[in-house]
């Protein structure tokens, strides 16, 4: 309804798998970005695109990598999951120099 | 780099009273300051923003300030409600950034009936 979706809603993987996330847009914006969400630390920025096949690190990019091969898809991949990157996930999608719009989240628990 | 800094964490206020939250900023080059809403479980979602060329933008109950000069913008709730208790987040961004969000940590704000 607001023009992004995320999936899946809800992941349980286990220590050592690769995980991925996709964020789908249908506003044909140019910017989405992917941050996590932890008590006490707010909304981080992993990585963000500002156009296909353009991106870059955020502040807590480490052991996360991106893939943005369509304007309306950006996916984010852990390569080999690990505790500390159980989190809620959110993409979000901006024009330029403008707020943004969030997706539902992804909420991934590593065991 | 980029800093927000958001004060207070939680503010717990009367139905019917006023709520203020401020946050302060390091980098003069910051040009646009979002506030967004997260109800528990929900998504943020904006609520209101101010660009570098206004001091004061209002919207119903609700009101932003900017101060360039001290680097301070703040969200001004009047007439709280049960339903305004979320967590409120401010966000600062640089137009050079790459449109860049630089999020503070959050205040929850809870109304009490």
């Amino acid at each position: 309804d607001a023009g992004i979706t995320q999936s899946p809603r809800h992941k349980v993987t286990e220590t050592g798998t690769p995980v991925t996330l996709r964020c789908h847009q249908t506003e044909n914006h140019r910017y989405m970005y992917w941050y996590r969400q932890d008590p006490g630390h707010g909304l981080r920025l992993i990585h963000y695109s500002y156009g296909v096949k353009d991106t870059d690190k955020g502040e807590v990019s480490d052991g996360y990598s991106v893939s943005r091969s369509k304007t309306e898809d950006f996916l984010l991949t852990l390569e080999s999951a690990t505790s500390s990157q159980t989190s809620v996930y959110f993409c979000a999608i901006s024009g330029q120099g403008s707020g943004y719009t969030f997706g539902s989240g992804t909420r991934l628990t590593v065991v | 780099g980029e800093n927000v800094e958001q004060h207070p964490s939680t503010l717990s206020v009367q139905e019917g009273d006023s709520a203020v939250i401020k946050c302060t900023y390091s980098d003069s080059a910051s040009n646009y300051f979002p506030w967004y809403k997260q109800e528990l479980g929900k998504r943020p979602q904006l609520i209101i923003d101010i660009r570098s060329n206004v001091g004061e933008k209002k919207d119903q109950r609700i009101a932003v300030t900017l101060n360039k000069t001290a680097k301070h913008f703040s969200l001004h709730i009047t007439e709280t409600q049960p339903e305004d208790s979320a967590v409120y987040f401010c966000a600062e961004m640089r137009e050079t950034s790459g449109s860049r969000l630089t999020f503070g940590e959050g205040t929850q704000l809870t109304v009490n009936p």
